[in-house]
């Protein structure tokens, strides 16, 4: 069983830099597991705001970027904002044609 | 701009079958490649369920393959998810998507589903 690890939670200050990551319970995620970040409100749908590793979903502002850290996948807030306090989730493909999700980091912004 | 909205009961009785549809609007289904069934539990997350290409082939989460059944009309510019023997622990919010390069890129709203007698 594969499972995608992510911070459990992580406090970042306003106007602050904060870095989530995204790994394997065995092995290195890289580019070739193609990863994704999504933000989710509660009470909302996921919305996406990464694919391909480091390429931006429409509309989604330039202070989030995704990158390979090490042996996992990252998501960079710089400059974090009130409205970036929520949930985030990596997804891995895994090429056998399936998606798993990393277990998800709530942010806190104070 | 796509809109995906999922339908279907909101309570489904324990061992019995779940039964979903994905109505897509402001885009036709054929315009992507492929469309995913996603759920989400307080227990275990976000799930990929599984998808479906515009032309019928099927991939589905090695964890629930063998319950797990997704179908596209494309006449109706829907897909639809059968969900077979459903336990409590299915119990949770139901999403579809239309997928991006290796991505979940656009998501319904979500509906609730609950198992229950």
């Amino acid at each position: 069983q594969t499972v995608v690890t992510q911070e459990p939670s992580f406090s970042v200050s306003p106007g602050g830099t904060v870095t989530l990551t995204c790994g394997l319970s065995s092995g290195s995620v890289s580019t070739s597991y193609h990863p994704s970040w999504y933000q989710q409100t509660p009470g909302q749908a996921p919305r996406t705001l990464i694919y391909e590793t480091n390429t931006r979903s429409s509309g989604v502002p330039d202070r989030f970027s995704g990158s390979i850290l090490g042996n996992k996948a990252a998501l960079t807030i710089t400059g974090a904002q009130a409205d970036d306090e929520c949930d985030y989730y990596c997804v891995l493909y895994m090429g056998s044609d399936y998606y798993v999700f990393g277990t998800g980091t709530k942010v806190t912004v104070l | 701009q796509v809109q995906l909205q999922e339908s279907g009961p909101g309570l489904v009785e324990p061992s019995g079958t779940l039964s979903l549809t994905c109505a897509v609007s402001g885009d036709s289904i054929s315009s992507s490649d492929w469309w995913s069934w996603l759920r989400q539990t307080p227990g275990k997350g976000l799930e990929w369920i599984g998808e479906i290409y515009r032309g019928g082939n099927t991939n589905y989460n090695p964890s629930l393959k063998s319950r797990v059944t997704i179908s596209v009309d494309k006449s109706k510019n829907h897909f639809s998810l059968k969900l077979s023997s459903m336990t409590a622990a299915d119990t949770a919010v139901y999403y579809c998507a239309r997928n991006g390069r290796y991505s979940l890129a656009s998501w319904g709203q979500g509906t609730l589903v609950t198992v229950s007698s």
